[in-house]
């Protein structure tokens, strides 16, 4: 998976409670990219970053909030779960914004 | 919203028949076109991209074409194998932004022995 790994890998949790999701990667590679899957939904982007502490919104950030502190960390926390928030998430990096888009393996992610 | 239509959900394609997958989009703005392929349980993998300079690109069984007039773009898989079980999804990127890319909604293959 291009030397990018994800954390935890899968996650149950409670509604209310906050959760933290880590994206690391190996390539230091500048863009990086959060995502969820649902069915019926494809992937839609949540936040990316586009270097350190330089980070917007995407399609469906309401909810999320992002942190890029250094180049091989991006994590992604949601203050307070919801069920409306379980899950796949993916992290993707790319060298460039005109480079491919590489993914990680995912996190599966329950709010009960 | 900027939209990428993929069609159909779901497709079931007997072993060395084709399969095809078809996409539609309305941003004139979009200047990349990829097709990722994602097995379950792992993440999207970049299979064949194209831009919009070109009308066809092949990479051993897998062609996309690409119509601009049209707006539309599609996956061709020859020969289909049982190994080309998976989920597609062609995306689209917005060349006047960030270049972020937009999924369509994805198209599970079934590809019977």
């Amino acid at each position: 998976d291009a030397g990018i790994t994800q954390s935890p890998r899968h996650k149950v949790t409670e509604t209310g409670t906050p959760v933290t999701l880590r994206c690391h990667q190996t390539e230091n590679h500048r863009y990086m990219y959060w995502y969820r899957q649902d069915p019926g939904h494809g992937l839609r982007l949540i936040h990316y970053s586009y270097g350190v502490k330089d980070t917007d919104k995407g399609e469906v950030s309401d909810g999320y909030s992002v942190s890029r502190s250094k180049t091989e960390d991006f994590l992604l926390t949601l203050e307070s779960a919801t069920s409306s928030q379980t899950s796949v998430y993916f992290c993707a990096i790319s060298e460039s914004k005109v480079s491919e888009q590489f993914f990680g393996p995912g996190t599966r992610l329950t709010v009960l | 919203q900027q939209q990428v239509k993929q069609s159909p959900q779901s497709l079931i394609v007997q072993k060395g028949g084709i399969s095809i997958i078809n996409c539609a989009y309305e941003n004139t703005a979009f200047d990349y076109f990829p097709w990722y392929q994602q097995f379950p349980g792992k993440g999207p993998a970049l299979l064949i991209a194209i831009r919009p300079d070109v009308s066809e690109k092949k990479e051993g069984r897998f062609t996309i074409s690409f119509n601009k007039s049209a707006k539309q773009f599609s996956l061709h898989i020859m020969d289909s194998q049982p190994g080309d079980s998976a989920t597609y999804f062609c995306a689209a990127r917005d060349g006047g932004s960030q270049g972020n890319l937009i999924f369509g909604k994805g198209t599970k293959l079934s590809v019977k022995p």
